[in-house]
C-alpha cells in the first residue's frame, strides 16, 4: 500500500494523559498536513510542513500540541495533557509542492481517533 | 460554507438518477475549490477541482459548477451508484496557500438501489 499512513488508527485515553500519532506520507510527497475532524463536521487545518519545515499554524493548534517532521519524512503529532475536547479524528494528507502541480489533490489518510474519557 | 453543528444536510436519490449537492462558501477572495468525497471510517478522497476563472469543469460522471456572483458551488453527479453513498465536502483556498483549505459543511448522499 503506497498510500498515506497513520498509526494508530484509533486511541483512548484518560484525560490528562499524553498522546502522540504518527504520519507516514506517500514517499515523493514533500508537503504533510494535518486537519482535525469532529464528528458531523469538515476537516480543519492545523499545519504544515514542507519538507522538514513547519510553514503553518493554525490558531486551533494551541500550546498543548506539537507536530514534527524531524527528516522530511514521517510526521509526529503530540498533545500535552489532554482534554475531553480533544477527542476528534486527526487526519494527516500529503502532497507534491502546490505550484508545481496542476491539481491541488490532497491524498488523505484514513486517520488517528482520539477518544479523551 | 461554514459548519453548522451534527447534522449533516441529507441528499437521498435513487440509483441511477442525478445528484446535485450544493456548497456555499466564505470567503470571496477564494481563487481554488475542491470537492472530497468521505466515505464511512476513511478519510477525504480528492474528486474534482475548479479554479476561480472558470465556471465549470467535467470529470468523469462529475461536473463541478462555480458561480462566483454570490459564492456558490455544486457538484452534479451523473447516473448515481449505490457505490457513489458517501459525505461530500467542498472546500476553498487561495492557490497559492498551498493546502490549506477551508472545509464547508458536508452533505450525506445517500443512494437507494
Amino acid at each position: 500500500d503506497t498510500g498515506v499512513s497513520q498509526n494508530p488508527r484509533h486511541k483512548i485515553t484518560k484525560r490528562g494523559q499524553n498522546v502522540t500519532f504518527r504520519c507516514d506520507p506517500i514517499s515523493e510527497h514533500n508537503r504533510l498536513y494535518w486537519y482535525r475532524q469532529t464528528l458531523g463536521q469538515g476537516p480543519e487545518f492545523l499545519t504544515y510542513f514542507q519538507n522538514e519545515a513547519q510553514l503553518e499554524k493554525s490558531r486551533l493548534l494551541s500550546d498543548r500540541f506539537s507536530a514534527e517532521r524531524p527528516k522530511g519524512s514521517f510526521s509526529t503529532l503530540e498533545i500535552q495533557r489532554t482534554e475531553q475536547g480533544d477527542s476528534a479524528m486527526y487526519l494527516c494528507a500529503s502532497s507534491l509542492v502546490w505550484a508545481a502541480r496542476r491539481t491541488g489533490e490532497l491524498f488523505f489518510g484514513e486517520g488517528s481517533r482520539l477518544t479523551v474519557l | 460554507g461554514e459548519s453548522v453543528g451534527l447534522h449533516l444536510p441529507t441528499l437521498s436519490v435513487q440509483e441511477g438518477d442525478n445528484s446535485i449537492i450544493n456548497c456555499a462558501y466564505s470567503n470571496s477572495a477564494s481563487d481554488y475549490f475542491i470537492w472530497y468525497k468521505q466515505e464511512s471510517g476513511k478519510g477525504p478522497q480528492f474528486i474534482i477541482d475548479i479554479r476561480s476563472n472558470m465556471d465549470k469543469r467535467q470529470g468523469q460522471r462529475v461536473t463541478v459548477l462555480l458561480n462566483k456572483t454570490v459564492k456558490h458551488l455544486s457538484l452534479q453527479i451523473a447516473a448515481t451508484q449505490p457505490g457513489d453513498s458517501a459525505v461530500y465536502f467542498c472546500a476553498e483556498t487561495l492557490y497559492n496557500q498551498g493546502g490549506k483549505l477551508i472545509f464547508g459543511q458536508g452533505t450525506e448522499l445517500s443512494v437507494k438501489p
